[in-house]
């Protein structure tokens, strides 16, 4: 098993630009997240879904938009990308245990915006 | 909503010596707590959770925390570090909305362990 991978694992945008980020995994969990990790901020839920052609909002869902077509793959989308959305990202996947999903993370994908 | 708090940006402590992070959460009817270690440069590891039953939970790399209710608490300990243990822990309450499950984490602790 792979696990959650994610691609690609660097980038540097300009203002303005757009680009996709992939979240990929292996282990058939229903439940895919989206989180940007910021200094002293800790991580922050930008989008997650619950299943196959579901999505939801998080805490920080402006600027970006996600998409869930297949089970194994979860992609955010940055249509035009700001300074502000510098930041390491990080997908996790999770099924559920005894209700509660235990969440595996992948391996970031660090974003510059200029 | 749920929230969580890390009171201590970072903890500097030396070879073998005991540890202990804190963290708070806001109360809620049911709860689950999470653990997290991120070592540099790479993804959060699940280090424990705690989701019923005993309230002292043993994780990985001789870690473990206590469920305290009363106190909305969860603090993760060591009993001895290692160099290895240096990373940043993040503390994560799971909060139920809409039929679904979400993490939401605290702001991290980072653990410099010297020699």
């Amino acid at each position: 098993n792979a696990g959650v991978t994610q691609t690609p694992k660097f980038r540097v945008l300009k203002t303005g630009q757009s680009m996709t980020l992939l979240c990929a995994q292996d282990m058939n969990h229903e439940y895919m997240y989206w989180y940007r990790q910021d200094p002293g901020m800790g991580l922050r839920l930008i989008h997650y879904s619950v299943g196959e052609g579901t999505t939801a909002k998080g805490e920080v869902p402006d600027g970006y938009n996600v998409s869930r077509l297949k089970k194994q793959n979860f992609l955010l989308g940055l249509e035009s990308a700001a300074p502000s959305q510098t930041s390491v990202y990080f997908c996790a996947s999770s099924f559920l245990t005894t209700g509660v999903p235990s969440p595996y993370f992948g391996p970031g994908t660090r974003l510059t915006v200029t | 909503a749920q929230s969580v708090t890390q009171l201590d940006s970072q903890v500097p402590v030396f070879e073998e010596a005991p540890v202990e992070l804190r963290c708070n959460y806001s109360s809620s009817v049911s709860v689950y707590l999470f653990w997290y270690v991120q070592y540099p440069n790479q993804g959060l590891q699940l280090l424990l959770k705690y989701l019923s039953g005993s309230t002292l939970v043993k994780g990985i790399n001789g870690f473990e925390a206590e469920f305290n209710k009363s106190q909305t608490s969860f603090h993760l300990r060591k009993p001895s570090v290692h160099i290895s243990d240096t990373a940043e822990y993040f503390c994560a309450v799971s909060e139920r909305k809409d039929s679904s499950y979400k993490l939401i984490f605290g702001s991290g602790t980072r653990l410099l362990v010297r020699p």
